[in-house]
């Protein structure tokens, strides 16, 4: 199957910096990467749509100017966490589409912000 | 709005007993319904994909089944390997989105 590397894994970082977290598609190109966030014991929601190329297309209620995206190759895409606070700390993961309209998933970012 | 509700939310099993996970939706227009799997800490792992009603879908111990409300997920004599919790996604046709809308999963224990 597809294959999406996630990077970092892991990350703790202290309250007004800014973190980045990077995506790649490794055995295809992939035109439309998206990005989530998973509290726990909650559902995944989706944060934005990333198309290579142009502008990441946000949903209600995430903020843009925050959570930065750029989708710059067709196998890497890239979400920005501008001035971290607390309430930032979550999982956010990524997902890449390929084949017929299938989603598949990097292992996750664990973000810590102190 | 489109909106899925799985249950229960945790399952245990033993090893070898089978049972069935549900994935009810509301959708503007299916285009697909999904299942994934996903470990602690990890990302989620795709299983299947069911497109239309009447459609099922087969891996392993596992069976996947959809109909115009609900889509099981079939278990049949499970390992304690299959341990995860399991989670269903649908994406409908509203507006041309590509958006997955999650349930929040079952937990899924299998005991040895």
């Amino acid at each position: 199957g597809a294959v999406v590397s996630q990077h970092p894994s892991w990350v703790i970082c202290k309250s007004g910096t800014s973190v980045k977290i990077e995506c790649r598609s490794l055995d295809f190109q992939a035109t439309t990467m998206f990005w989530y966030r998973q509290f726990p014991k909650q559902s995944l929601m989706l944060m934005a749509t990333s198309n290579e190329g142009s502008k990441a297309t946000y949903e209600q209620g995430v903020e843009k100017d925050k959570f930065l995206i750029n989708h710059a190759s067709l196998t890497l895409s890239t979400l920005t966490v501008t001035s971290a606070h607390p309430e930032d700390s979550s999982f956010y993961i990524c997902s890449a589409k390929a084949g017929r309209n299938i989603q598949y998933f990097g292992a996750g970012t664990r973000l810590s912000v102190l | 709005e489109d909106q899925v509700t799985q249950s229960p939310e945790a399952l245990r099993l033993q090893e070898g007993e089978s049972s069935s996970l549900n994935c009810s939706y509301t959708v503007s227009g299916l285009r697909g319904l999904f299942w994934y799997r996903q470990d602690p800490g990890k990302g989620p792992e795709f299983l299947f994909t069911l497109y239309s009603a009447g459609e099922e879908k087969e891996k392993e111990r596992l069976k996947a089944t959809l109909t115009k409300k609900e889509s099981f997920l079939h278990i049949t004599a499970p390992k304690p390997e299959d341990s995860a919790t399991y989670l269903c996604a649908v994406q409908g046709r509203l507006g041309g989105s590509e958006k997955l809308v999650f349930g929040k999963g079952t937990k899924l224990t299998v005991n040895p």
